[in-house]
């Protein structure tokens, strides 16, 4: 079946402009996560979406940061007025099951390259 | 504070050879620890995952880790290393005590030599 998908695949983009990144889970799954992964970094949690429930946005760095998601599917996760430090690979993970215990699929990524 | 250790960015290891790559952490509560591979050029893939019960859990690929609780350890584990094993692998924690994060380590880099 079809995986997580996140489009673009690469983007550059001139420091102070907006850029909005997409991820499709895969159907059906109730979890979405978005995190950031930097040159010789582990991946940094950015925002967890459940179901319903009010997302944790706990992990967004700053306030030019903020993502939703609608109808319990497609996300979007903008970032304003980027800076030079926002160049990372930004990755998305879908997953269902018990909070904690469930497998996260991820998608392939999205490349930003902030100039 | 929750974290995850992966004291080592790179393990090179001759095909055939039993590897190991290590992990420890550090969380509140009962930890739940995952890893994951990462291709080149590809997303992170699901490996195995410890929940409860048996400390040897096996996964994908002919991959096992075993949890140790005394020393807050999830090594990641396999008897006979292939080429195709060459890839970043990540160890990932979670405790649901700490809310709803995942927490990685920045990741090994595993060569397979021929």
């Amino acid at each position: 079946g079809a995986g997580v998908s996140q489009s673009p695949s690469n983007k550059v983009t001139e420091k102070g402009k907006d850029v909005e990144l997409r991820c499709d889970p895969i159907s059906g799954h109730t979890a979405l996560y978005w995190y950031r992964q930097s040159l010789g970094q582990g991946l940094e949690f950015l925002i967890y979406f459940q179901g319903n429930s009010a997302p944790d946005k706990s992990g967004l760095p700053s306030d030019r940061f903020s993502a939703e998601r609608t109808g319990g599917s497609v996300s979007t996760l903008t970032i304003q007025r980027t800076q030079q430090e926002d160049s990372a690979v930004y990755l998305c993970a879908s997953s269902w099951g018990l909070a904690g215990q469930e497998t996260q699929y991820f998608g392939p990524g999205t490349r930003l390259l902030v100039l | 504070a929750q974290s995850v250790a992966q004291p080592e960015d790179q393990v090179n290891v001759a095909e055939g050879n039993p590897l190991t790559v290590k992990c420890t952490y550090s969380v509140s509560g009962n930890p739940y620890l995952f890893w994951y591979v990462q291709y080149p050029n590809r997303g992170l893939q699901f490996l195995l995952k410890y929940i409860t019960g048996d400390n040897l859990v096996k996964g994908s690929y002919g991959f096992e880790a075993e949890f140790n609780k005394s020393q807050t350890s999830f090594h990641l584990k396999k008897p006979s290393a292939l080429v195709s094993d060459s890839a970043l692998y990540f160890c990932a924690v979670r405790a649901l005590l700490t809310g709803n994060q995942f927490y990685f380590g920045t990741g090994t880099s595993l060569t397979v030599i021929p």
